[in-house]
């Protein structure tokens, strides 16, 4: 079957640590995206990318790091420079042509909680 | 700059309809979207309308286009409890060589029997 995955699902963390959260897709889509969900907030991009070896900061991207050393594959750290980090983040991959419908696929979100 | 808006809650009774309200930002989209996201998951695409139509219909879901003022609208007939959930509009936008979803900041849809 076709389609993005998350893991872990859960995620707990010591305030002052690093952790990353893991995002794979096996749809062959250039774009990843990873995005921030906060109550009330909707959806805030955090990173993307639209190549491999390649990504853009999104509109919060300050506390957190991407790589894109493959295409299958867009890993989020979430860095102790994060002052904010508990929320759900949810990643997800698109097609990048212009004039088309570009429906993107989502993972189905990790929770991540700062203890 | 602008954003994609959208109420923020909407509560129905069990077998009314439903209607979804965004104002989106780009004239010139091409596609516009819904999403449905249940709780704790992530989204699904529910529909989208391409922007020379001004209405789509699929089952129960009708999707209204309004260009002139940037507006669409989706309409859920006979809401049931399973369509309480957030919805999403969404517009994709060039900025600066990329091309990206902007998406509203959703509306929670709860409906009561």
């Amino acid at each position: 079957d076709g389609g993005i995955t998350q893991s872990p699902k859960y995620l707990f963390r010591k305030e002052g640590q690093n952790v990353t959260l893991s995002c794979e897709q096996n749809l062959n889509h250039d774009a990843m995206y990873w995005y921030r969900q906060d109550p009330g907030q909707g959806l805030r991009l955090i990173y993307y990318s639209q190549i491999v070896n390649d990504f853009q900061k999104g509109d919060i991207a300050e506390g957190y790091s991407v790589s894109r050393e493959k295409k299958e594959s867009f890993p989020l750290t979430v860095t102790s420079a994060q002052k904010n980090p508990t929320a759900f983040y949810l990643c997800a991959s698109s097609t990048q042509d212009r004039g088309v419908i570009n429906e993107q696929f989502f993972g189905p979100g990790t929770r991540l909680t700062v203890l | 700059g602008e954003d994609v808006e959208q109420s923020l809650f909407l509560s129905v009774r069990e077998g009314d309809s439903s209607v979804i309200n965004c104002t989106y930002t780009d004239s010139s989209s091409t596609y516009l979207y819904w999403y449905k996201q249940e709780p704790g998951a992530g989204l699904q695409l529910l529909t989208y309308i391409f922007s020379n139509m001004d209405m789509k219909q699929d089952q129960r879901l009708t999707v209204l286009l309004n260009k002139k003022d940037k507006h669409l609208s989706l309409r859920i007939a006979d809401t049931q409890t399973g369509d309480s959930a957030i919805y999403f509009c969404a517009e994709w936008l060039g900025t600066g060589g990329s091309y990206i979803p902007t998406f509203g900041r959703g509306t929670s849809l709860i409906v009561h029997p």
